[in-house]
């Protein structure tokens, strides 16, 4: 069972620099979202997009832009990696976003540098 | 404000004590309610979701109370595979919020 898949697992950069972090599920899943986590914060929306086709911006989105490329696929982009964008980013995939009792299933994680 | 407040701990415990984690909300909307894990250096796993009535699931006991917008999470015979941050997570329209988290650390 593969579930959510991040890729890389292990990034520096410098300053300015631009990468993206791919993610992909195998569940079937409608709904796919990019959390940042750090210590002290909890884990902070960044974008998420509750179907194919759409996305929007959670608390934290400067700096960032995404793209649900298909139903399984959904790319975090940083344009200009900046030292506070340091942090570990989760990909989470749920069946559906709105009403209804639904669990987030969350990828290993991708640990990002910025120098 | 934040959507969810939690003691960030740490809880430091012996083996096979009782311990209770609380976490209030600030969003009476707020629709379905969990408890997550999470080891260090991992990404966070599903517990167990947060029913009304209160749900149980072996040693471990989680609460709904609605009109104080509190949810509790009660873990009974602590054993030391029970060491883990445990985040509390409330769903509410289309985004998922998650509490910082409480450290709990059983000891031998």
């Amino acid at each position: 069972n593969a579930g959510v898949t991040q890729t890389p697992k292990f990034q520096v950069l410098k300053t300015g620099q631009s990468m993206t972090l791919q993610c992909a599920q195998d569940m079937n899943h409608n709904s796919m979202y990019w959390y940042r986590q750090d210590p002290g914060m909890g884990l902070r929306l960044i974008y998420y997009s509750a179907s194919e086709g759409t996305t929007d911006k959670g608390e934290v989105p400067n700096g960032y832009n995404v793209s649900r490329l298909n139903k399984r696929e959904f790319s975090l982009r940083l344009e200009s990696a900046a030292p506070s964008q340091t942090s570990v980013y989760f990909c989470a995939s749920s069946e559906k976003a709105g009403a209804g009792a639904n669990v987030l299933t969350f990828g290993a994680g991708s640990r990002l540098t910025v120098l | 404000r934040k959507e969810v407040e939690q003691d960030p701990g740490p809880f430091n415990v012996p083996e096979g004590a009782t311990v209770a984690f609380n976490c209030t909300y600030s969003n009476s909307a707020s629709q379905s309610f969990f408890w997550y894990r999470q080891d260090c250096r991992k990404e966070p796993k599903l517990l167990m979701s947060v029913y009304s009535s209160g749900n149980e699931d072996g040693r471990f006991t989680a609460q709904l109370n609605r009109a104080s917008q509190y949810i509790s999470l009660l873990i009974r015979d602590s054993k030391l595979s029970d060491s883990a941050t445990y985040l509390c997570v409330l769903h509410t329209g289309n985004q998922f919020y998650f509490g910082t988290g409480t450290s709990l650390t059983v000891i031998p």
